[in-house]
């Protein structure tokens, strides 16, 4: 059955430093999505994205995230300058469609961790 | 705005019960509701959704949520517990407008005990 993955599984990295999370969605889905939880509190939405553009991002979501789908399979999360708060466990999903009830599909995560 | 409320952060059953795990929601449009489940180490996985088709809706491992509106809940149950069923258990909301933004609850611990 087809799966979401994501790499790399965990990453430690220095505070200031970028980071970039990477996620291969299903193969026909359109639509991508990132959130997150951080240790104890609720999965949170960040963004979404279809055609090559944000659909919706959050207040979160703010100048120093961004994402990309730089060929046809990949889809990014790059963090600029991390913070200690950004440490946090990243979900990758994605959807056929972007239809309210439309079955998202998450990946195993990114554990990411900001000293 | 949609928002969604799961009472008990933890729950604790014996191999064999009944498993309820309760979900309430607040939506101005009529609700498209998820129940994920999340093992130690993995994503989210979709055990079920109501879509406004039937009120009782079926998922995998014997799971089955109903949706009641006159109480604005969604409660996951299975009629027996089993040791694997031990995760964490998160009820969404599709919010209306947008892109199908997931609105998540906090999360209910699910422990199984022999």
């Amino acid at each position: 059955e087809p799966e979401v993955t994501q790499t790399p599984s965990h990453q430690v990295t220095q505070m200031g430093q970028e980071v970039i999370l990477r996620c291969v969605p299903i193969s026909n889905h359109l639509y991508f999505y990132w959130y997150r939880q951080i240790l104890g509190q609720k999965v949170e939405f960040l963004v979404s994205f279809y055609n090559n553009e944000i659909s919706e991002k959050s207040e979160i979501f703010d100048d120093q995230f961004s994402v990309e789908r730089p060929d046809g399979s990949n889809f990014t999360l790059k963090i600029r300058s991390t913070k200690l708060e950004d440490s946090a466990m990243y979900f990758c999903a994605s959807s056929v469609t972007g239809g309210r009830g439309e079955t998202q599909y998450f990946g195993p995560g990114t554990r990411l961790l900001v000293l | 705005a949609q928002s969604v409320t799961q009472l008990g952060s933890h729950v604790s059953v014996s191999e064999g019960a009944l498993v309820l795990l309760r979900c309430n929601y607040s939506s101005s449009v009529p609700p498209y509701l998820f129940w994920y489940v999340q093992y130690p180490n993995q994503g989210l996985q979709l055990l079920l959704k109501y879509t406004s088709a039937a009120t009782l809706v079926k998922g995998i491992n014997d799971f089955e949520a109903e949706f009641k509106k006159s109480e604005t809940s969604f409660h996951l149950t299975k009629p027996s517990a089993h040791m694997s069923d031990a995760a964490e258990y998160f009820c969404a909301v599709s919010e209306s407008g947008g892109y199908n933004k997931l609105i998540f609850g906090a999360g209910t611990r699910l422990a199984v005990h022999p």
